[in-house]
C-alpha cells in the first residue's frame, strides 16, 4: 500500500520567514495530493491541493510543488504570520482508484511574532 | 450551508462498554470516511463508504469496530467492549468524490 513520509515533524519560524514542509510517497499511481491545516482543537481543513498533471500550484502565500519522478511534494508558505501556526498534514490518494488517502504524520508549524 | 456534523462531541465511557458515534455528512456527498486521531498523531484511516458499494473496512483495527451508513447518508461507528487504547478523537469526513474531504468536528472518546 501507499506510504507517506512527512518532514519535519516540528518547524519553528519567525514571523515573515518562509516555511517549507516536505512529503514523499511510495505509490507511483497516486495522482492527488492535498494539504490540510488543523488548528488546535479544530477540524482539518483543505488549504491547497495538486493533481499529478501539474507541477506547481499557488494560492496567495501558499504554494505546492510536485515532483512525480522523485515522488515528493512540498508545501511552501511565504511571509508567515502567527495565524499560520497549526499542524499541517499532507496526503496522497488515487483518484479514480481507491480514493482512500494516506496521510503523513503531520508537521507542527509555530510562527513566532 | 451545513457542514459535516458529529455527535456526541465528547464521550466518556467505562472499559468494556459499547459506544456509538454518529456522523451527518454534507448532503449529496457520496463518499464518507472515518478516521481516528490519537493525541499528537496523524489521521488513521478506519473505513470508507462510497455510494451503494460495499464499504472498504481495511483500516478497522479489530472486529470490535464496525460502521454502517444508512440510506447513503448518516453513518454510525460502533466500538464494542471499549478498551483504554480506543481513547482518541474520531473524525468523520465526506466528499463529493473528486478529491477534497470535508471533516466534521470530531468526537473525543475517553475510555476509563
Amino acid at each position: 500500500g501507499e506510504n507517506v513520509e512527512q518532514h519535519p515533524s516540528t518547524l519553528s519560524v519567525q514571523e515573515g520567514d518562509s516555511a517549507v514542509i516536505k512529503c514523499t510517497y511510495s505509490d507511483s499511481a497516486s495522482n492527488y495530493f492535498p494539504w490540510y491545516k488543523q488548528e488546535l482543537g479544530k477540524r482539518p481543513q483543505l488549504i491547497i491541493d495538486i493533481r499529478s498533471n501539474v507541477g506547481e500550484k499557488k494560492d496567495q502565500r501558499i504554494a505546492v510543488t510536485l515532483n512525480k519522478t522523485a515522488k515528493h511534494f512540498s508545501l511552501h508558505i511565504t511571509e508567515t504570520q502567527p495565524e499560520d501556526s497549526a499542524v499541517y498534514f499532507c496526503a496522497a490518494s488515487i483518484q479514480g482508484g481507491s480514493y482512500i488517502p494516506t496521510f503523513g504524520r503531520g508537521t507542527s508549524l509555530i510562527v513566532h511574532p | 450551508g451545513a457542514g459535516v456534523s458529529q455527535s456526541p462531541s465528547n464521550k466518556v465511557t467505562e472499559k468494556g462498554k459499547d459506544v456509538e458515534l454518529r456522523c451527518d455528512p454534507i448532503s449529496g456527498h457520496t463518499a464518507l470516511y472515518w478516521y481516528r486521531q490519537s493525541l499528537g498523531q496523524g489521521l488513521e484511516f478506519l473505513i470508507y463508504f462510497q455510494g451503494n458499494s460495499a464499504p472498504d473496512k481495511s483500516g478497522l483495527p479489530s472486529d470490535r469496530f464496525s460502521a454502517e451508513r444508512t440510506g447513503g447518508s448518516v453513518s454510525t461507528l460502533t466500538i464494542q467492549r471499549t478498551q483504554q487504547e480506543d481513547s482518541a478523537v474520531y473524525l468523520c469526513a465526506s466528499s463529493p468524490g473528486l478529491g477534497e474531504q470535508f471533516f466534521g468536528p470530531g468526537t473525543r472518546l475517553t475510555v476509563l
